[in-house]
């Protein structure tokens, strides 16, 4: 596609609930990452893929949380047993290369909302 | 770890210049990046400094000074569209990992 594409775009769900984002990244992107935006706040780091290897989940808050790519392209993040803390806009992006450049290319995010 | 200063609300009037800073602490650096986000939507790239000086794109100029830690985002001839928050991004040593600070907003006054 001509830009990275997340689904839903929101979401709203009860507190216990799985929830499951998906993040389409631009054609031929190497690099994926998934980020969380809480207003007002920067991007906070969750985890990135290059091809299909998860290269880093530090930022992953706790075991609730995981993401996949197993194909290399689309990617899942998924969150278990939701909590009302878990409600944040949740954004992808995608490089070009892997390795050390600056530039991503965000998604428009998924909002979640845990009632 | 990494972490990033800058100043939380710039305001400028209309044609003016408009300097944003940004300071950091990493344990490894493989450059600063800029990016802009307007309410509502996604942030976009605006520019990155992997070595000391200055690069400059249109009405967006950026400064990378490694051995203080410290660069700058300068905006020229501010136009209203230019309100939004910046926010500047470091990688560190831990690989593709790209840490954004908490960001700059900035008000463009007529």
């Amino acid at each position: 596609g001509a830009g990275v594409s997340q689904s839903p775009r929101y979401k709203v769900t009860k507190r216990g609930q799985d929830v499951a984002l998906r993040c389409d990244p631009i054609s031929g992107h190497v690099s994926l990452y998934w980020y969380r935006q809480a207003l007002g706040q920067g991007p906070e780091f969750l985890t990135y893929f290059n091809y299909e290897a998860q290269q880093d989940k530090s930022g992953l808050p706790n075991d609730r949380f995981s993401a996949e790519r197993p194909e290399g392209s689309i990617s899942t993040l998924t969150i278990q047993r939701t909590e009302q803390r878990d409600s944040a806009m949740y954004r992808c992006a995608s490089s070009p290369k892997t390795g050390n450049t600056g530039e991503l290319f965000f998604g428009e995010g998924s909002r979640l909302t845990v009632l | 770890g990494q972490s990033l200063e800058q100043p939380s609300e710039v305001t400028a009037v209309e044609g003016a210049i408009v300097q944003i800073n940004c300071t950091y602490q990493t344990s490894g650096f493989y450059g600063l990046s800029w990016y802009q986000q307007h309410d509502g939507g996604a942030p976009t790239f605006l520019s990155y400094n992997a070595l000391d000086g200055l690069e400059e794109t249109g009405r967006f100029s950026s400064f990378l000074s490694r051995s203080d830690s410290y660069g700058y985002l300068l905006l020229q001839e501010l136009q209203m569209k230019d309100s939004a928050s910046y926010f500047c991004a470091v990688r560190g040593n831990q690989g593709g990992k790209l840490i954004f600070g908490q960001g700059t907003e900035l008000s463009v006054k007529p």
